[in-house]
Order: C-alpha cells, then structure tokens, then sequence
C-alpha cells in the first residue's frame, strides 16, 4: 500500500519569509497524481497545488511551489512571501493515476508569526 | 464553486446511538468519499462511491455504512456509536474524467466537516 510521510508535525515561519514543507511518499507505481492541501482553522480543506508524476516541471501557483523529485520520492512544498492567512494544517496527499485510492499524509501545522 | 455541504459542524451522541451524517454536492460529481480525520493520523478513508447506490471500502469501514440514493447526497451512518468514533468526519466530491466508473479524477472537493462526539 502507498504511504504518505510528512515528518514535520509543526512549523513556523515569520511572515513575509519561505518556509518548505517537506513529504515523502511510496509508491511501486510509475503514474501518479501529488497534492498538497491546505485546511485553515474551523474551515474547509482546499486544494494548494497539484503535481502530475509524469511532468518533469515543478508544478507552481503565485506565491505556492513544489520540489518534486520522483526518484527520491519527495514532494516538497516551498511557500514564499508568508502571510498570516498561510496559517493552517497542510496535507499532502498521493494518488494513483488510475483509481481513486487518495492517501494523505499526518499533516502539518503551520504558525505564521507577525 | 463547487460547494460541499455536511449536515452539521458539530454533533455530540451517546453511545450505541444510531448516526446519520449527511452530505450534498452542488456540481453533479460522480464520485464522493467519507473521511476519518484524527490527529496524527491524517485523513483516512471510511467509504467511496462513484454512482447512485455503487459503494466501496476504504480502509476503515468498519462500524459504519453509507447511502447515495442520489447522485448529489451521500450519507454516513454508525450503526450503533462507540467512544471510539469519536472524531473529526469529512466529505469530498470529485469529478471523474474519461468516463470510467471510479476511473481518472482531479482533485477532491470538501466540506467543512462534522466534529462528532460519542459519550
């Protein structure tokens, strides 16, 4: 079965600064889908950015970028510019390409301090 | 915007009660999941469904069951709540592409999730 490890329970970081979260996965599949989550305090966990295994270019969204380093099996995510809105629970999560088996990492939290 | 809704943001029951906790999805998604989180542990999946009454396993089916009668509700249901259900429950939809019952799909949609305590 695939696993989903984030070794790092909590992070901090001060805002404005970057912080890299790190996750690392297992998987004997060579296609596969890598997602990074984000659930604010009492809300709703929404989608951070999304990594497809077979595309060699590190997936980006504005201030939200990823390492992905599929021999390693390393999904990293690199926040930049923090803001305290980052402040949240970040998941990172693997899916098969071919099925709906999503696994999710323990998470981690992060603390943006002013 | 997709929305994902769940019934309730928070419940308490007592024990060996029956639980229904529901779940509606506005964007006419094929599939949709129970999850299970706890701390520590992540997300977990409880039950899948990628039809009208078609239902699958996750990893921890145990103690619970689920219904989709229509494609935009989904119910979890504890059969009879223990102490140990105690727990944070969330919803998800997706959308499946290429047309494969349970086959590709992007991301998955949440909701807010259901705080349940079992006393």
């Amino acid at each position: 079965a695939q696993t989903v490890t984030q070794s790092q329970p909590e992070m901090s970081v001060q805002e404005a600064e970057t912080v890299t979260l790190s996750c690392t996965y297992d998987t004997s599949e060579s296609d596969y889908y890598l997602f990074w989550y984000k659930q604010p305090p009492s809300r709703q966990m929404i989608l951070v950015i999304r990594q497809e295994a077979y595309k060699q270019q590190n997936a980006t969204e504005n201030r939200f970028s990823v390492n992905f380093q599929k021999a390693a099996k390393s999904f990293s995510l690199k926040i930049s510019d923090s803001q305290l809105g980052d402040a949240a629970m970040y998941f990172c999560a693997y899916r098969p390409y071919y099925n709906n088996d999503m696994r999710f990492g323990a998470g981690t939290r992060l603390t943006v301090k002013p | 915007d997709v929305k994902v809704t769940q019934s309730s943001r928070y419940l308490v029951k007592r024990t060996g009660e029956k639980v229904f906790l529901e779940c509606v999805q506005d964007m006419d998604h094929e599939n949709m999941f129970w999850y299970r989180q706890d701390p520590g542990l992540g997300l977990r999946l409880i039950y899948f469904s990628y039809d009208v009454k078609m239902k699958e396993k996750g990893d921890i089916p145990e103690g619970y069951s689920v219904s989709r009668e229509k494609k935009e509700r989904f119910s979890l249901i504890l059969e009879s709540a223990s102490t140990n259900q105690t727990s944070m429950y969330l919803c998800a939809s997706s959308l499946v592409v290429g047309g494969l019952a349970g086959g590709f799909s992007y991301e998955q949609y949440f909701g807010p999730g259901t705080r349940l305590t079992v006393t």
